[in-house]
């Protein structure tokens, strides 16, 4: 059974920075597409960007370039995602999802969500 | 980017009822729409990939249909663990995007 592990709750000083882990057990993390999406409170679901581990390649929504990285270790089966320049509208519960291509491109497991809390 | 947008912004309903969710996507993804159920304090859980095929695991009263810009999720009787907010989401083109959801609440 495949599962996605998230890193515990964080709470930061704004202009700082957080890094959220999501380690897969089971199955062939290599050749997952991670995705990381977040949630704001009262607010919907936003893609933030991807990484498929086996290739190294990532994808980054336009509005996050620039304060968002996401890499992966394979070795460890983890893939992380780091936000920078924290400001009170990153408050959120941070989720890493996998992209199933065979099912359309939903994402068909999703991590337990880590809560990422801005506040001075 | 692909804007999709969800009606009603929420719902009441009685256990029982037979209750649809739009979407709409602001151009033509085909069938690259995903639905999703989401209760509090848990990650969302896939419901229907491709429009219309039912995750595996799901009940089969909840259906996707649609394609093109407008699709609609039918849950054919209510149950009470149903009561959730529900997402679309498009995967016709990145950035991948999600409708603002639809709360189903207990009448």
């Amino acid at each position: 059974q495949v599962q996605l592990v998230q890193s515990g709750a964080e709470v930061k000083k704004p202009g700082s920075s957080v890094k959220v882990s999501c380690k897969a057990s089971g199955g062939s993390f290599s050749s997952y597409d991670i995705n990381w999406v977040r949630q704001a409170p009262g607010q919907g679901l936003e893609w933030l960007g991807s990484i498929i581990p086996m290739f190294g390649t990532t994808n980054y929504a336009q509005r996050f370039q620039g304060r968002v990285t996401i890499n992966a270790d394979e070795s460890t089966s983890t893939a992380y995602m780091e936000l920078s320049s924290l400001r009170s509208e990153d408050t959120a519960i941070y989720y890493c999802a996998r992209l199933s291509r065979h099912l359309g491109g939903s994402f068909d497991m999703w991590g337990q969500g880590t809560e990422v809390i801005v506040s001075s | 980017d692909i804007q999709m947008t969800q009606s009603p912004s929420s719902l009441s309903a009685s256990v029982g009822d037979r209750v649809s969710l739009t979407c709409r996507a602001s151009q033509s993804i085909s069938s690259y729409l995903s639905w999703y159920q989401r209760k509090p304090g848990k990650a969302p859980k896939l419901l229907i990939h491709d429009a219309s095929s039912l995750q595996s695991g799901v009940p089969s009263r909840f259906s996707g249909s649609g394609s093109g810009t407008d699709f609609t999720l039918t849950i054919s009787s209510l149950q009470p663990e149903d009561f959730a907010t529900y997402y679309c989401q498009q995967s016709f083109s990145p950035p991948w995007t999600f409708g603002q959801g639809t709360r189903v609440e207990i009448k």
